[in-house]
C-alpha cells in the first residue's frame, strides 16, 4: 500500500495559462477526491468520483475547473485560464467504503502558485 | 448542512502535559466525526474517526476524542503531550445521509507542545 500520490509537487505558473495535476489513488480504493485548501483554512471539497463516475460538483468548481478520472483509477484536474485566486494546495484521496463508511487517505498535495 | 468550529487557533501545551483539541459540530442527521493532523508540506494524514458505538475513540499516536452528542463536541485528547505532536489538526464531520460523501473540515488548531 503505497498511498496517494500527486503529480507535481508544486506548480508555478503565469495568470492566464492551464495547469493540469494528476492523482493516483491507493490502489483498489473506488472512492477519489478533490479539495482545495487555501492559507490558514482547512480544506475545501470540490469534486468526488466513484470509479469514473463523476457524482458530486461544489460550486467552488467554476467552469474553468474539470476534473476526469477515465478509467477508475487515477485522476486529473485541469484548471483552464489560471487566476491568482487560484492559488492553493490541491488535496487529492482516495477510500473504499467498509462497513458503514469510508476514511479518506490524502496524498501530499500539489501546491500552485499563479503569478 | 455540515459544518465545524474549531475555536481555538492556537494551542501551547508544555511536554508530558495533557492536551486537548477541542471541536464542534452541525449536522442534519448523525455525524461521522473524523481527525486528521497536518505537518508542514505534506498533506493531512488520518487520526482517528467516529462512526457510531462507544463514545470514547483511539487512534494513532495514543490520541484519543470523546463523543459528546449533547454538546455536539468531538474533542480530540492525549494524556501526555510530545513535542513531535506539534502539527496542524483539522476536525472534520460528515453527514450520516447517503449520497453525501465530502467532508467538512475546521479552520484548524495549530498545536505547539513547548518542551
Amino acid at each position: 500500500d503505497t498511498g496517494v500520490s500527486q503529480d507535481p509537487r508544486h506548480k508555478i505558473t503565469k495568470r492566464g495559462q492551464n495547469v493540469t495535476f494528476r492523482c493516483d489513488p491507493i490502489s483498489e480504493h473506488n472512492r477519489l477526491y478533490w479539495y482545495r485548501q487555501t492559507l490558514g483554512q482547512g480544506p475545501e471539497f470540490l469534486t468526488y468520483f466513484q470509479n469514473e463516475a463523476q457524482l458530486e460538483k461544489s460550486r467552488l468548481l467554476s467552469d474553468r475547473f474539470s476534473a476526469e478520472r477515465p478509467k477508475g483509477s487515477f485522476s486529473t484536474l485541469e484548471i483552464q485560464r489560471t487566476e491568482q485566486g487560484d492559488s492553493a494546495m490541491y488535496l487529492c484521496a482516495s477510500s473504499a467504503v467498509v462497513g458503514r463508511t469510508d476514511t479518506q487517505y490524502f496524498g501530499p498535495g500539489t501546491r500552485l502558485t499563479v503569478l | 448542512a455540515q459544518s465545524v468550529a474549531q475555536p481555538e487557533d492556537q494551542v501551547n501545551v508544555a511536554e508530558g502535559n495533557p492536551l486537548t483539541v477541542k471541536c464542534t459540530y452541525s449536522v442534519s442527521g448523525n455525524p461521522y466525526l473524523f481527525w486528521y493532523v497536518q505537518y508542514p508540506n505534506r498533506g493531512l494524514q488520518f487520526l482517528l474517526k467516529y462512526i457510531t458505538g462507544d463514545n470514547l475513540v483511539k487512534g494513532s499516536y495514543g490520541f484519543e476524542a470523546e463523543f459528546n452528542k449533547s454538546q455536539t463536541s468531538f474533542h480530540l485528547k492525549k494524556p501526555s503531550a510530545l513535542v513531535s505532536d506539534s502539527a496542524l489538526y483539522f476536525c472534520a464531520v460528515r453527514d450520516e445521509f447517503f449520497g453525501n460523501e465530502k467532508l467538512t473540515f475546521g479552520t484548524g488548531t495549530r498545536l505547539t507542545i513547548i518542551p
